[in-house]
């Protein structure tokens, strides 16, 4: 069964610093990764989107992310951020059909 | 502009009084999902439809229930809900076009049990 890994359940950073997530994916075939953000009691929005072709994929907000096949990761950066960066951080899986399974989430703290 | 709408966003409900959530699409899209999210953890698929085929996760409680009357419309029945059943519900659509595509969430309704 397919799976998704994101090991930091938390990380602080300092604005204008860097950032990486990570995030691991346990699946058979080549899979469909997602990374999502969720604002204190609001839904997830989609930052960006694996299906294929080039591994580095540039989101919104100015986050990118890089599939790594060997590695079975897909982490997230972003060069320099922000103080509304702060929010809860979801890495997601697909498979061919219709589900979606998330990892356990990493909340992103961004200090002044 | 919202294109997933879930109404109510914030529902009370008595310990054992049964519930409905809401969701609406105007997305035109086939297939629809119901997660479930407690705080500080991820969510967790609860049931999705694709078209009018409905498909239970096994491990979703036979509490939890659903409908989808038509496209634009799904419903989450909780049959008698429990202090354990307090979450925020997000609902997700998404269009299966054979690749897969991303899911687009509502703004979630958070449930009290009280």
């Amino acid at each position: 069964a397919q799976s998704v890994t994101q090991p930091d359940i938390h990380i602080t950073v300092s604005e204008g610093a860097s950032l990486e997530l990570r995030c691991n994916y346990s699946y058979g075939a080549t899979p469909y990764l997602f990374w999502y953000v969720q604002s204190p009691g609001q839904g997830l929005q989609l930052l960006l989107k694996y299906f294929s072709g080039d591994t580095l994929v540039q989101g919104i907000k100015g986050f990118e992310a890089e599939f790594k096949r060997s590695q079975s990761s897909f982490n997230l950066r972003k060069p320099s951020v922000h103080w509304s960066d702060a929010a809860e951080y979801f890495c997601a899986v697909g498979e061919i059909g219709n589900d979606m399974r998330f990892g356990a989430g990493t909340r992103l703290t961004v200090k002044p | 502009d919202a294109m997933v709408i879930q109404n109510p966003r914030y529902q009370v409900t008595q310990f054992g009084k049964p519930v409905t959530l809401s969701c609406s699409q105007t997305l035109n899209h086939n297939v629809m999902y119901w997660y479930q999210q407690k705080s500080s953890q991820a969510p967790k698929l609860l049931f999705h439809y694709y078209d009018k085929d409905f498909n239970n996760e096994a491990d979703t409680p036979d509490n939890f229930q659903s409908r989808r009357p038509n496209t634009s419309f799904c419903f989450l029945d909780i049959r008698s809900p429990g202090l354990g059943d307090a979450a925020m519900y997000l609902c997700a659509t998404r269009q299966d076009r054979g690749l897969n595509t991303e899911a687009f969430f509502g703004q979630g309704t958070r449930l009290t049990v009280v």
